[in-house]
């Protein structure tokens, strides 16, 4: 059973318009979550998080929403370039866990 | 820092041979994942290691799988017999404490059995 889902497996957005990429999770005591892209040939990369107690945090372009009721978190980019074509997951962590749980991944294309 | 070191990047082998990964975690990590992405199933959990003490292995797939993590600079994940299913992308990550929540993850080793 996927505790962490993205529904979605690719997106495609054209340069300079929005980017969101969606990720639910099943666990309730999930406390902190994070994103992370991913480029062919190379490791995830840790791109931006969120605890809990927040429902929005925001670093230059990316920001992440946490709608904790819906069980549902999203990643925007706003302006989306075509160097932000990757895969991106979605982690998810327990208070009392010392491990990331992962969605299965969206691979964004962002076209020029 | 060098980051996290993985060995091989790619490795081609028979059905039934004995494969071993590799890993050097960061410098000063006390934290240790092995993590597999398939497309099916994208980044999956295998164990993990906190002061080179296995905690959680509720992740290996089989018996055929084993890790072990002899120091603190040093981990091994080896796959005995070999199967075409356990073709993947292999990742180790590594992080700082408990409480830390970022995990530094390395290149990773694309296993291809044949």
């Amino acid at each position: 059973d996927q505790q962490v889902k993205q529904n979605s497996p690719s997106l495609s957005v054209q340069e300079g318009r929005i980017s969101i990429l969606n990720c639910d999770y099943t666990n309730s005591m999930f406390d902190y979550f994070l994103w992370y892209k991913k480029y062919p040939a190379e490791g995830p990369t840790f791109l931006i998080s969120i605890s809990s107690i927040k429902d929005k945090n925001e670093d230059g372009r990316f920001t992440v929403f946490l709608n904790k009721s819906a069980k549902h978190l999203s990643l925007h980019i706003v302006p989306s370039q075509p160097g932000d074509s990757a895969v991106y997951f979605c982690a998810a962590r327990t208070n009392a866990g010392n491990m990331l749980t992962f969605g299965g991944g969206t691979r964004l294309m962002v076209k020029p | 820092d060098a980051g996290v070191i993985q060995s091989p990047r790619h490795e081609v082998t028979e059905m039934g041979q004995e494969v071993t990964l590799r890993c050097k975690p960061i410098s000063g990590h006390n934290s240790l994942f092995w993590y597999r992405q398939t497309m099916m199933r994208g980044l999956e959990l295998l164990i993990y290691f906190n002061n080179n003490v296995p905690i959680d292995d509720s992740g290996m797939p089989e018996d055929r799988f084993s890790a072990k993590m002899p120091n603190a600079s040093f981990s091994t994940l080896k796959i005995q017999p070999s199967e075409p299913r356990d073709s993947a992308v292999y990742f180790c990550a590594s992080k700082n404490g408990h409480g830390a929540n970022v995990l530094t993850f390395g290149a990773g080793s694309r296993l291809t059995v044949l």
